[in-house]
């Protein structure tokens, strides 16, 4: 069974709070580490594509860094806003196959 | 240039009866992926399709599912004889190419109940 952790699980912030939260995946065989930001009641949304190690990656104020030998990958948003509550998700996808292994999310709640 | 389509958004069914979910990808995207997400867990790949080939069914239980994507139409993926055990969100993406190395684009699910 192919893991990809993600913590935390759920994050309180006040609005223009800077944070951050990190994707666990295996360090072998990597193919690609996407980002998705999930609104309720709308369709995942890709925010970044990482295939190289020591990728970083940035759109607007939310930004990306992707470590694949030691299997992590970490999600900033800089100075949040209540607009940015969603559930963020990663994806790993592993060289060795086609599938998508999703993480269960991080559930982001910016409070005004 | 619609985003990826899929219907319907709802559907209930009695167990036994069959289901049918389809998705229509983005335009020019001839590569599609089903995932489920059962209630209180995360994204679980089923099925990833290019036009009339199955690519990898791995994540796909191996009765009662069966899912296709013609030259022509949408994808469809069909669940026989359907059990509580089924009822679940199910979201198809689409892209251009292999989805690794570019972005997939998703649609808003069907949500399948059980009944």
């Amino acid at each position: 069974i192919l893991n990809v952790e993600q913590s935390p699980q759920s994050l309180h912030v006040q609005e223009g709070d800077s944070t951050n939260f990190t994707c666990s995946f295996p360090s072998s065989n990597f193919y690609a580490l996407h980002w998705y930001r999930w609104e309720t009641a709308k369709s995942p949304e890709a925010l970044f594509v990482m295939t190289l190690n020591g990728d970083e990656k940035k759109k607007g104020r939310i930004s990306a860094t992707l470590n694949t030998k030691e299997g992590y990958s970490y999600l900033y948003i800089k100075g949040s806003q209540p607009e940015d509550s969603a559930t963020y998700l990663c994806a790993f996808i592993r060289s060795t196959g086609n599938q998508f292994y999703f993480g269960t999310g991080t559930s982001l709640t910016v409070i005004p | 240039n619609a985003g990826v389509m899929q219907n319907p958004r709802h559907l209930v069914r009695r167990r036994g009866q069959e289901a049918r979910l389809r998705c229509s990808p983005m335009k020019g995207h001839s590569h599609v992926y089903w995932y489920r997400q059962l209630p209180e867990e995360g994204l679980k790949f089923m099925v990833y399709l290019q036009k009339e080939n199955i690519i990898d069914e791995s994540g796909m239980p191996k009765e009662r599912f069966s899912a296709e994507f013609p030259k022509e139409g949408p994808s469809i993926l069909r669940i026989q004889q359907v059990v509580r055990g089924d009822s679940a969100a199910y979201f198809c993406a689409s892209s251009p190419q292999f989805a690794g190395n570019t972005e997939a684009f998703f649609g808003q699910g069907t949500r399948l109940t059980v009944v």
